[in-house]
């Protein structure tokens, strides 16, 4: 069964990086395009940034320029590297895969979903 | 950016009543649009995707309708395995968004 992992979080001060990654296991993951999703402490849902099967990427406004979506393939591993930290930018992160067959060229809606890692941006 | 407009923010109903909760668009997203469920402390669920469509081994108590900018969710018949935060989402746009969340309660 699909499953997807997330890691990398924790507490990082305002202007720091920090990179997360998403094990995926159980789907042909280089098919697929992946989002990254958050969600601040007792907020809603906020979609991050999405990367397609062929490496194709876009970003919401709030995270274009200093967060980078990418993939290795080779380990099945979703990243996001976030630079520039915001104390707005502490939330849980999400990966979640998108819908559609293998090699879907759309963007679309997300149909599996990590259990999160949670960011926290402070000094 | 496509807005998503969605009510009420919280409802509280009693266990068999019927639910539903509305989602807007700000333009016309044809049927792209999903609905999650998300419990406390837990990563969200897709439960309809395409509008009207529900997805396999969800309770057929759960339906979607609508097309265009107009959208329904609706739970036939509420069930304290319900209590949850219910979401929209459309992907019409690259820039996906969702909907505020409405919290659903047991009265």
């Amino acid at each position: 069964q699909v499953q997807l992992v997330e890691s990398g979080g924790g507490v990082v001060q305002p202007g720091r990086s920090l990179r997360l990654s998403c094990a995926a296991s159980g789907f042909t993951f280089s098919s697929y395009g992946m989002h990254w999703v958050r969600q601040a402490p007792g907020k809603g849902l906020e979609w991050v940034a999405f990367i397609r099967y062929d490496t194709n990427n876009y970003y919401a406004d709030t995270v274009k320029g200093r967060f980078t979506v990418s993939r290795d393939n080779s380990k099945n591993t979703l990243y996001l590297q976030m630079n520039s930290l915001r104390a707005e930018d502490t939330a849980v992160y999400y990966c979640a895969k998108n819908g559609g067959g293998p090699y879907y060229y759309q963007i679309s809606g997300l149909d599996y979903w990590g259990q999160g890692t949670l960011v926290t941006v402070s000094s | 950016d496509i807005q998503m407009t969605q009510s009420p923010s919280s409802l509280s109903a009693s266990v068999g009543d019927r639910v539903t909760i509305t989602c807007q668009a700000s333009q016309d997203i044809s049927n792209y649009l999903n609905w999650y469920q998300q419990k406390p402390g837990k990563a969200p669920k897709v439960l309809i995707y395409d509008a009207s469509n529900l997805e396999t081994g969800v309770p057929s108590r759960f339906s979607g309708s609508g097309s265009g900018t107009d959208f329904t969710f609706t739970i036939s018949s509420l069930q304290p395995e319900d209590i949850a935060t219910y979401y929209c989402q459309q992907y019409d746009s690259l820039l996906l968004t969702f909907g505020g969340g409405t919290k659903v309660e047991i009265k």
